[in-house]
């Protein structure tokens, strides 16, 4: 299995409080992306990195910041958590882009948030 | 925009049977790949099988196989020998210059 670790994995906070998730990787690998996964929803993604510092949006963006300052730490911020960001939040990695034969995607274990 | 469609939000199959999961997109570009992800009740998510745009030829992964029709974009899984294991829910996806787009699921039982 790749190595990715989700953490914390379960959280219930308040709304209007931040909460930070972090996805740590010993992989090596250049990509990582952050999703969450709703009934109805599938996976929808939230924000990617493509390197060090490298970051941009995805689909579902509003609401979310994220951070990578070191290849093996992606961190997702909810700077004022509200009840529409109670989720289930997946961090995955990748060696190469989309477009590359090495484009696939390593899950994490998830984290269940729940905003109250 | 780029979509991935399931319209099988549900499906059955008995044990030792066969099984097909349907899946269409929709993209604008010429070099993309397709995936097949299954996520039992752990919620680990676990890739099944993945097809690149530019072959011709059906992946196949032992008792997974799809069948890709590229100008219809299509891009259905088919099962065989269904096993209680293969109970989950199974995402398509596509990815090519822009990042992974996820259908909705298909949750699959399968019946002792």
């Amino acid at each position: 299995d790749a190595g990715i670790t989700q953490s914390p994995r379960h959280k219930v906070t308040e709304t209007g409080t931040p909460v930070t998730l972090r996805c740590h990787q010993t992989e090596n690998h250049r990509y990582m992306y952050w999703y969450r996964q709703d009934p109805g929803h599938g996976l929808r993604l939230i924000h990617y990195s493509y390197g060090v510092k490298d970051t941009d949006k995805g689909e579902v963006s509003d609401g979310y910041s994220v951070s990578r300052s070191k290849t093996e730490d992606f961190l997702l911020t909810l700077e004022s958590a509200t009840s529409s960001q109670t989720s289930v939040y997946f961090c995955a990695i990748s060696e190469s882009p989309g477009t590359s034969r090495y484009n696939e995607q390593f899950f994490g274990p998830g984290t269940r948030l729940t905003v109250l | 925009a780029q979509t991935v469609t399931q319209s099988q939000p549900e499906m059955s199959v008995q044990e030792a049977e066969t099984v097909t999961l349907s899946c269409t997109y929709d993209t604008s570009e010429s070099d993309y790949y397709l995936f097949w992800y299954k996520q039992p009740p752990s919620r680990q998510m676990i890739l099944v099988i993945r097809q690149e745009a530019y072959k011709q030829q059906n992946a196949t992964e032992n008792r997974f196989s799809v069948n890709f029709q590229k100008a219809a974009k299509s891009f259905s899984l088919k099962i065989s020998d269904s096993q209680l294991g293969d109970a989950a829910m199974y995402f398509c996806d596509r990815t090519g210059n822009t990042p992974l787009v996820f259908g909705k699921g298909t949750r699959l039982s399968v019946i002792a």
